[in-house]
């Protein structure tokens, strides 16, 4: 069964304080990795997709590497206006169908 | 661009009641669409998947059902609401067939479902 584990649950970073988000991931047979952003009480918001390990993807703050078990998002000099629920989600090859499997995501809360 | 659009917001129901909810997307052709349940401190689960009109494949045993009347509408009812049946409800959009295969999903707003 595909497994999608992300940690910390909760992170708490001061304004301009640079972190990074853990994926760890168990897929038989990986097709992509998403990065999703979602704010309170709305939809997932699609940030990146990653294919093989090795490849990177960067928007504004954000960047997004992978391994063959783990992503990283990496968030440099974060602002308040980062703040949000990051979700990992990865697509298996198996199937008929775009399978995909999320985790329960990080929250993020940027200080001022 | 395309858009998604998952109607309505909130919504309070009794136990008992009937649902529907409603998706309609805008800007591309044949995608494929999905109903998907957010638990609070659980990942989202996938609920339903389409790849076309009157397809529908179902994930998850339950009370709930959906339909796709035409291309780019998707429907998600239930003739008698649970407790359990409350959550948040998104609708989700990807290129369909002849597209890549590993596009991304493009997620609605989210319908907040509480039944009292």
């Amino acid at each position: 069964e595909d497994q999608v584990t992300q940690s910390p649950e909760a992170l708490r970073l001061q304004e301009g304080e640079s972190s990074s988000l853990n994926c760890s991931y168990t897929v038989s047979g990986l097709r992509g990795l998403f990065w999703y952003r979602q704010d309170p009480g709305k939809g997932p918001e699609f940030l990146f997709t990653l294919y093989s390990a090795g490849e990177e993807k960067e928007k504004e703050r954000l960047k997004a590497t992978l391994t063959k078990k783990e992503s990283f998002l990496h968030i440099t000099a974060p602002k308040p206006e980062d703040s949000a629920t990051y979700l990992c989600a990865v697509q298996a090859s198996t199937g008929g169908y775009q399978k995909v499997t999320f985790g329960t995501g990080t929250k993020l809360q940027v200080i001022p | 661009s395309q858009t998604i659009h998952q109607w309505p917001a909130t919504l309070v129901q009794p136990v008992g009641s009937p649902l529907s909810l409603e998706c309609t997307v805008e800007g591309t052709s044949n995608p494929n669409l999905y109903w998907y349940r957010q638990a609070a401190g659980r990942g989202l689960q996938l609920l339903f998947y389409s790849v076309g009109i009157g397809q529908i494949s179902s994930e998850v045993p339950q009370n709930l059902s959906a339909s796709r009347p035409q291309d780019r509408q998707f429907i998600l009812s239930s003739k008698k609401l649970l407790l359990s049946d409350s959550g948040f409800y998104l609708c989700a959009w990807s290129v369909g067939p002849g597209g890549s295969y590993n596009s991304p999903l493009h997620f609605g707003n989210g319908t907040r479902l509480t039944v009292t």
